[in-house]
């Protein structure tokens, strides 16, 4: 399977910061890439779809980039209900995987 | 936009089986790939398989192999997850997602919308 690493794995911001968090795949997966927000309790929500694009309705603040093993989530402005866990997730491969998580919380 | 939902909270003893349903609000699930997702607890999602909408047809994550099967009604507007041979680590909150079918590009390489969750507890 394709192990996707994620860090940091919890990071404290305030709001208005900008935040970034980081993806890394064990191979080339092209932009095979997404991200997700999860609030607790709760389902996870698409944000970005094949690295960069935004899912509709998602916020313009949020972005992707990336290709082949290295991605990115950016924040431009962090907002209250931003404060979440983001993962990643691969679909290159057919046996799907996720990182382990990037925990928002206040600083 | 179709939205899922999903059956309440189970408690099963260990060894013991559980089938979890996901139906489609005003929508039949012909035209996506149904997911199953699952996340135990404080852990990362962990992919479990998925079933073809149209032809039932089912592909499963090597770890469940022989415990999980995938059905969903005639109707095609609910789909089902029953995982046997139950033990304490598959306590976890289970989910249904969707990847939907387009017959110019073919299946969507992400999962959207997903159910609200099905906590599954095992304990004896």
């Amino acid at each position: 399977d394709i192990q996707m690493t994620q860090s940091p794995s919890s990071l404290s911001a305030s709001v208005g910061d900008r935040v970034t968090i980081t993806c890394r795949a064990s191979q080339n997966i092209s932009s095979y890439l997404n991200w997700y927000q999860q609030k607790a309790g709760k389902a996870p929500k698409l944000l970005i779809y094949a690295a960069s694009s935004l899912q509709s309705g998602v916020p313009s603040r949020f972005s992707g980039s990336g290709s082949g093993t290295d991605f990115t989530l950016t924040i431009s402005s962090l907002q209250p209900e931003d404060f979440a866990t983001y993962y990643c997730q691969q679909s290159y491969s057919t046996s799907w995987t996720f990182g382990q998580g990037t925990k928002v919380d206040i600083k | 936009q179709v939205q899922l939902v999903q059956s309440g909270a189970e408690v099963k003893k260990p060894g013991a089986s559980v089938k979890v349903s996901c139906k489609a609000s005003g929508y039949t699930l012909t035209n996506y790939a149904i997911h199953w997702v699952r996340q135990a607890p404080g852990q990362r999602l962990e992919w479990m398989g998925w079933i073809n909408g149209g032809n039932a047809n089912s592909q499963y994550s090597q770890k469940f192999q022989g415990r999980l099967t995938f059905t969903r009604d005639t109707s095609a507007t609910t789909a089902y997850m029953e995982l046997s041979s139950l033990r304490s680590e598959d306590t976890a909150v289970y989910y249904c997602t969707l990847r939907a079918y387009d017959v110019l590009t073919g299946y969507s390489n992400w999962f959207d919308p997903w159910g609200q969750g099905t906590l599954v507890t095992v304990s004896s």
